[in-house]
């Protein structure tokens, strides 16, 4: 069965870069794109961007741009996201999440907390 | 970028009644080619990822329950719950997968009244 699991929660002071992966089992990797949204404490859905783990290219919100990564490890079928310049409004759930195309979004990691605190 | 606005913000069913939630998008989701809306119904319980409930904004994924029902085309759309259970106290959002960057609505809460 499609499994998307993703590292464990981060604590990070101001100003520092946090790597979140997620590891992809169940199916073929580069196959499908993988897409990052986050989820602040209490409020709604953010998209982030999306990689396609064949070629990695990537696509970002305009919101990330310059100080988002997504990168991928076909070897290990694991995708990484990886934020810098942390402020304390970065501090949210992270997602890794399939994309079935002209679907949608049909898998999601489990979710990652990262806090970004002084 | 294409704006996704739901309403309500959240709403109180009584146990076996019927919920609706809307969703607009600023610009038509109607992919011309396959004539199919790029339109997604998501259901997130707390401290849950979402699931996908509806895509193509009719089609209910698979294993999820027939009381859930997506329609509308273009730029206007429903998810109904005919008959709301329990385990439906979530919070639902839509979101268009047209075009980047992904848009998600703000979210509906659905309660118990």
């Amino acid at each position: 069965q499609v499994q998307l699991v993703q590292s464990g929660a981060e604590v990070k002071k101001p100003g520092a870069s946090v790597k979140v992966s997620c590891k992809a089992s169940g199916y073929t990797f580069t196959d499908y794109y993988m897409h990052w949204v986050r989820q602040a404490p209490g409020q709604g859905l953010e998209w982030m961007g999306r990689i396609n783990p064949n070629s990695g290219a990537t696509t970002y919100a305009q919101k990330f741009q310059g100080r988002v990564t997504m990168t991928r490890d076909t070897s290990i079928s694991t995708a990484y996201m990886e934020l810098s310049r942390l402020r304390s409004d970065d501090t949210a759930v992270y997602y890794c999440a399939r994309e079935v195309r002209g679907v949608g979004l049909d898998h999601w990691g489990q979710g990652t907390l990262v806090t970004v605190s002084s | 970028d294409i704006v996704m606005t739901q309403s309500p913000d959240s709403l109180a069913v009584s146990l076996g009644e019927r919920a609706t939630i809307n969703c607009k998008s600023s610009q038509s989701v109607l992919y011309s080619s396959s004539k199919k809306n790029y339109l997604a119904w998501y259901q997130q319980n707390p401290g849950q990822p979402p699931k996908l409930l509806i895509y193509w904004a009719s089609t209910r994924e698979s294993g999820v329950p027939d009381r859930f029902s997506g329609s509308g085309s273009g730029t206007d759309f429903t998810l109904t719950i005919s008959s709301l259970q329990a385990e439906d106290v979530a919070v639902y959002y839509c979101q268009q997968y047209y075009s980047t960057p992904r848009t998600f609505g703000q979210g509906t809460k659905v309660e118990i009244k």
